[in-house]
């Protein structure tokens, strides 16, 4: 049972257009979302983060979107840059827990 | 420094071995965790760890036995383990328990045969 879902495996950008990936949930009892981003040989980044009180948080070029209603969340990278190549995984929590339930992710690749 | 480091990188052992995961963290965090991440799949969490406490256990087999000597290290003992216990095991930390923003070390990629 896939709480958490990334239902595109891939995505392509040319540099300096508008990334957008996408994440959806179905648990209603999720109440802080994240993504991160993981570079080959590497461990899982923290990237950004949103609470379920908020539809939109911002951090320089990454800005996080969340539509409660729909159970969709989405990150927007703009501009892109080639250096955002990498997996990027979505990620949830249920409120007063401690267990992150992620999606299986979305690998990026920025175009140059 | 903001960083998880853990050891080894890469570890092979056969199915009667027993072995050790370590991890560190000098952040100051008291709340450390250990996930399991099969190939093309998300990581899973098994193990959290609260002020040098286990907290959660995930149902995890007894193959596996957590450790916190103090509230820099973290270790996950392996023993009798399986070849489908093949996996990247992550370590990760965050400042409290409840706290969801964690660091993560890079992983063990562990393979049994």
């Amino acid at each position: 049972d896939q709480q958490v879902k990334q239902n595109s495996p891939s995505l392509s950008v040319q540099e300096g257009r508008i990334s957008i990936l996408n994440c959806d949930y179905t648990n209603s009892m999720f109440d802080y979302f994240l993504w991160y981003k993981k570079y080959p040989a590497e461990g899982p980044t923290f990237l950004i983060s949103i609470s379920s009180i908020k539809d939109k948080n911002e951090d320089g070029r990454f800005t996080v979107f969340l539509n409660k209603s729909a159970k969709h969340l989405s990150l927007h990278i703009v501009p892109s840059q080639p250096g955002d190549s990498a997996v990027y995984f979505c990620a949830a929590r249920k409120s007063s827990g401690d267990k992150l339930t992620f999606g299986t992710g979305t690998r990026l690749a920025v175009r140059p | 420094d903001t960083e998880v480091t853990q050891t080894p990188k890469h570890l092979v052992m056969g199915m009667t071995n027993k072995k050790s995961l370590k991890c560190e963290q000098h952040m100051g965090h008291r709340a450390m965790y250990w996930y399991k991440q099969k190939a093309k799949k998300p990581p899973e969490l098994m193990f959290v760890y609260s002020y040098e406490k286990l907290s959660i256990n995930e149902s995890v087999p007894s193959r596996f036995s957590p450790e916190c000597p103090n509230s820099s290290l973290l270790n996950l003992h392996l023993h009798a383990l399986q070849p489908e216990d093949s996996a990247l095991y992550l370590c990760a930390s965050s400042q409290e328990r409840g706290l969801p923003e964690a660091f993560f070390g890079q992983g063990t990629r562990l393979t049994v045969v």
